[in-house]
């Protein structure tokens, strides 16, 4: 079965500092993948999402980005943290059939300061 | 692009109690998911359903894609219920995007 992961689950950096956060699925291979970020208390906004190895497609523009190194690895990056960035960064894939079903890691909670 | 919209946006309910939730869209769509996201912050799968009605249990869901709206049927609730419940959708005209609703935030008190 598939499996998704995320770390680190928590964070805090301080304003101005690099960001690096990792989400690995397992289980499948050429999945669709996802970045989405929730403020406190709001829905999710989709960030990045990637169909395959070096295919970045960006939904926001932010001082956030996005890699696709390997075929399971997604990766959030920052180089200098704002205090928006705060929030709960979720990572999600689908298959690339037409039944695209999507399924979330647990998570990273970011907090700002 | 496709917008998506969701009622109510505060629901509280007794536990037994039964309650539907509604979810509009402003376009065509072939992908429908349902979500429960916990206290915890993690997005559980309710249902994938573009189109039908599905049954899981105590819950169900209902999409009519022609007029573009689902709904989730929640029946005899319970404290574990509570959570915010987001529909999301994917449509033909937007490639592999996802668009959340804002979420109905559900309040079951025993």
């Amino acid at each position: 079965s598939q499996t998704i992961h995320q770390w680190p689950a928590t964070l805090v950096q301080p304003v101005g500092s690099p960001l690096s956060l990792e989400c690995t699925v397992e289980g499948t291979s050429n999945p669709n993948l996802y970045w989405y970020r929730q403020a406190a208390g709001r829905g999710l906004q989709l960030l990045f999402y990637s169909v395959g190895i070096g295919q970045i497609s960006s939904e926001v523009p932010q001082n956030l980005s996005a890699s696709r190194p390997q075929d399971r690895q997604f990766i959030l990056s920052s180089k200098k943290l704002l205090l928006s960035d705060s929030g709960f960064y979720l990572c999600a894939w689908t298959g690339t059939s037409s039944y695209n079903e999507q399924f979330f890691g647990p998570g990273t909670r970011l907090t700002v300061l | 692009g496709i917008q998506v919209e969701q009622s109510p946006p505060d629901l509280i309910l007794q536990e037994g109690a039964n309650s539907t939730l509604r979810c509009n869209f402003s376009d065509s769509v072939n992908n429908l998911q349902w979500f429960h996201q916990n206290p915890w912050g993690q997005l559980i799968n309710l249902f994938y359903i573009p189109s039908g009605t599905k049954q899981n249990g105590r819950l169900s869901a209902t999409t009519v894609a022609t007029e573009r709206y689902s709904l989730l049927y929640i029946s005899s609730s319970q404290t574990t219920d509570s959570g915010v419940y987001f529909c999301a959708v994917g449509g033909y005209n937007y490639g592999q995007n996802f668009v959340f609703g804002p979420g109905t935030r559900l309040s079951v008190l025993p």
